[in-house]
């Protein structure tokens, strides 16, 4: 199994909510990582998790809080988002220092 | 600090001639080069790495790509385009030395128009 799923597909909120994004993978990869992404640009990375300890985080605003409940699960918990964080959030995994990531399918969030 | 450029916007390329996609880095150290694809609303795909060894790389879907130290260059190839290898095209470097677990650096993308 080399996939990395993530949910839900699309979400839209206001600005006052609260939700969260899942991924999973089942590979045994020990990093796995949230990226968000804007409409024809690169990859940002947010976070980093390392045998499930948050071993990088980008500077990121504590709007995003991210998680990591056990070695195959990654939630990124969103509270009081702006519109300008309306975008393709990316999950992926990894294994070793020269291994490539896999990338789930990503959520589009939109923020109203 | 590491970066990898990308110096084309957008490539366009008849089906069925060779196609170039361009990729510079840097790094301190020895790079780890990754090129990655993506299609319209998807994730990233692999395509290939180089770590080490053989400085041409075969990846998947026929595409490789020649490490050249000199030039710090990681092109990406392929003998002959299909329309389906239109998408978008992220190269990729992680320095091995720069610390923070595998914390690698996108290229901004370059778009490429297979044209039938």
């Amino acid at each position: 199994d080399t996939e990395v799923t993530q949910t839900p597909k699309h979400l839209v909120m206001g600005m006052t909510n609260k939700k969260s994004l899942k991924c999973e993978q089942h590979m045994g990869h020990r990093a796995m990582y949230w990226y968000k992404q804007k409409a024809k640009k690169p990859p940002e990375l947010m976070f980093v998790y390392s045998y499930e300890k948050l071993s990088i985080n980008e500077s990121v605003p504590s709007r995003f809080s991210p998680e990591c409940p056990n070695s195959s699960l990654l939630n990124l918990h969103l509270h009081a988002l702006q519109p300008e964080d309306s975008a393709l959030y990316l999950c992926a995994s990894s294994q070793g220092s020269t291994a490539p990531q896999y990338f789930g399918p990503g959520t589009r969030l939109t923020v109203l | 600090a590491q970066s990898v450029a990308q110096p084309e916007d957008q490539v366009n390329v008849a089906e069925g001639n060779p196609l170039t996609v361009k990729c510079t880095y840097s790094v301190s150290g020895n790079p780890y080069l990754f090129w990655y694809v993506q299609y319209p609303n998807r994730g990233l795909q692999f395509l290939l790495k180089y770590i080490t060894g053989d400085n041409l790389v075969k990846g998947s879907y026929g595409f490789e790509a020649e490490f050249n130290k000199s030039q710090t260059s990681f092109h990406l190839k392929k003998p002959s385009a299909l329309v389906s290898d239109s998408a978008l095209y992220f190269c990729a470097v992680r320095d091995p030395d720069s610390g923070g677990y595998q914390k690698v650096t996108f290229g901004i993308g370059t778009k490429l128009q297979v044209i039938p």
